[in-house]
C-alpha cells in the first residue's frame, strides 16, 4: 500500500496521560499536514511541514501539542497531559512539491478517546 | 482570511434523482476550491478541484461542480444519485494570493441517498 499510513488507528487513554501518533506520508511527498476533526465538524488545521521544517502552526496547537518530522519522512504528533477535549480524529495528509493546485492525500486517521 | 460555508448539515435525495450539495466561500484574492468525500471511519478522498478555466469541473464517480465567482459558490452536483454516494462531503478553499498552502475545510454535509 503506497498511501498515507497512520498509527495507531485508535487510542484510548486516561486524562493526564501522554499520547503519540505517527504518520508515514506517500514516499515522494515532501509536504505533510496534520488536521483534527471532531464529531460534526470539518478538519481543522493543526500544523504543516515542508521536509523537516515546520512552517505553519495553528493557534489550536497549544503548548501541550508538539509535532516533529525529524528526517523529512514520517511525522509524529504528541499530546501531553491529555484532556477530554482532545478526543478527536487526528488526520495526516501529504502532497508533492509541484505547486499546489492539486489535492491532499489523507490517511485513515487516528482516533483518540480521552476518558 | 479564508473560509468556507456549507449551509446544509444534511441532504436527502432519492436514488436516481439529481443531487446538489452547496458550498460558498470567502477569500481576499482568488480561490482554489476542492471537494472531498469521507466514508465512515475513513480518511478524506479527493473528488474534484477548481483552479482556473472552465467554471464547470468534472471529477471522480460522476460528480461535477460549478464555480460561480459572482455568488462565491462552488456547489457539488451529480445528475443521478446512487445509494453508494451516501457519505460526508467537505468543501475546501485556499486563497492563492495569501501565500499560505493551508486549505480551509467546511464543516461538512451528510448526503443520504434513499433507495
Amino acid at each position: 500500500d503506497t498511501g498515507v499510513s497512520q498509527d495507531p488507528r485508535h487510542k484510548i487513554t486516561k486524562r493526564g496521560q501522554n499520547v503519540t501518533f505517527r504518520c508515514d506520508p506517500i514516499s515522494e511527498h515532501n509536504r505533510l499536514y496534520w488536521y483534527r476533526q471532531t464529531l460534526g465538524q470539518g478538519p481543522e488545521f493543526l500544523t504543516y511541514f515542508q521536509n523537516e521544517a515546520q512552517l505553519e502552526k495553528s493557534r489550536l496547537l497549544s503548548d501541550r501539542f508538539s509535532a516533529e518530522r525529524p528526517k523529512g519522512s514520517f511525522s509524529t504528533l504528541e499530546i501531553q497531559r491529555t484532556e477530554q477535549g482532545d478526543s478527536a480524529m487526528y488526520l495526516c495528509a501529504s502532497r508533492d512539491r509541484v505547486g499546489f493546485t492539486g489535492e491532499l492525500f489523507f490517511g485513515e486517521g487516528s482516533r483518540l478517546t480521552v476518558l | 482570511a479564508q473560509s468556507v460555508a456549507q449551509p446544509e448539515d444534511q441532504v436527502n435525495v432519492a436514488e436516481g434523482n439529481p443531487l446538489t450539495v452547496k458550498c460558498t466561500y470567502s477569500v481576499s484574492g482568488n480561490p482554489y476550491l476542492f471537494w472531498y468525500v469521507q466514508y465512515p471511519n475513513r480518511g478524506l478522498q479527493f473528488l474534484l478541484k477548481y483552479i482556473t478555466g472552465d467554471n464547470l469541473v468534472k471529477g471522480s464517480y460522476g460528480f461535477e461542480a460549478e464555480f460561480n465567482k459572482s455568488q462565491t459558490s462552488f456547489h457539488l452536483k451529480k445528475p443521478s444519485a446512487l445509494v453508494s454516494d451516501s457519505a460526508l462531503y467537505f468543501c475546501a478553499v485556499r486563497d492563492i494570493t495569501g501565500g499560505s498552502y493551508i486549505p480551509t475545510f467546511g464543516r461538512g454535509t451528510s448526503l443520504i441517498v434513499h433507495p
